[in-house]
């Protein structure tokens, strides 16, 4: 079975920099969350998006942005990177579709780790 | 106080045993509660979710919930070396937002 897909799977980038990370949810999927998870660390809920547009807001630093796109893969983007911004993402999808909202489960994708040097 | 609160660990098993793992929540309008296992780099993976009280069996794995003392758990029967793992409790609300515990380490020893 299809799975969620994350580009890039690791990632280097220097202070200031910026990234983007992008998520390609399960097919037919219409929700996406952000989490980020440092080393040792329970993964921090960012921001998640339903049916293209931003559903609920979590712990996200303003210097990231996201946004998903017709075709549902959504974009992390993070700007001024700070070294503490080194971290495990996950983009994780499900489906409202047909289903009680208490119901609905979140998949996750294989994560990018992000270096920030 | 944590939102969601889980004995870090580590909790080690022999081989066969029953692994209990415990959460509680502190925001009485959770509705939603999910039991997610991670290996160590890996993304989580979901084992179970439960949102009536009482008891829900899947396999090996049966989730508890208790929403008048804020409470869930997860028991792993006739553990394995397989199921070493990070146990994550996760909790939601009426929102998309979901919360999750610092993790409970499992050893199952061979």
């Amino acid at each position: 079975a299809a799975g969620v897909i994350q580009s890039p799977r690791h990632l280097i980038k220097e202070k200031r920099e910026t990234a983007t990370l992008k998520c390609y949810p399960i097919p037919r999927h219409d929700t996406v969350y952000w989490y980020q998870q440092g080393p040792g660390q329970d993964p921090q809920f960012l921001i998640s998006f339903y049916e293209k547009m931003q559903s609920d807001k979590g712990s996200i630093p303003d210097r990231f942005s996201a946004q998903q796109f017709s075709d549902y893969h959504s974009e992390l983007n993070m700007s001024s990177l700070e070294l503490g911004d080194s971290a495990l993402y996950f983009c994780a999808s499900s489906s409202l579709a047909f289903k009680d909202r208490v119901q609905e489960t979140q998949y996750f994708g294989p994560g990018t780790r992000l270096l920030v040097l | 106080q944590k939102e969601v609160e889980q004995n870090s660990g580590p909790l080690s098993v022999p081989e066969g045993a029953i692994a209990s793992l415990n959460c509680t929540y502190s925001d009485r309008g959770s509705q939603s509660f999910f039991w997610y296992r991670q290996y160590s780099g890996k993304s989580p993976e979901l084992i179970m979710f439960i949102y009536s009280n009482g008891d829900k069996e899947d396999g090996r794995f049966t989730a508890q919930l208790n929403k008048a003392s804020q409470y869930v758990s997860l028991l792993i029967r006739d553990s394995q070396p397989s199921d070493s793992a990070t146990y994550l409790c996760a909790v939601r609300g009426g929102g998309f937002k979901t919360i999750f515990g610092a993790g409970t380490r499992l050893f199952v020893k061979a």
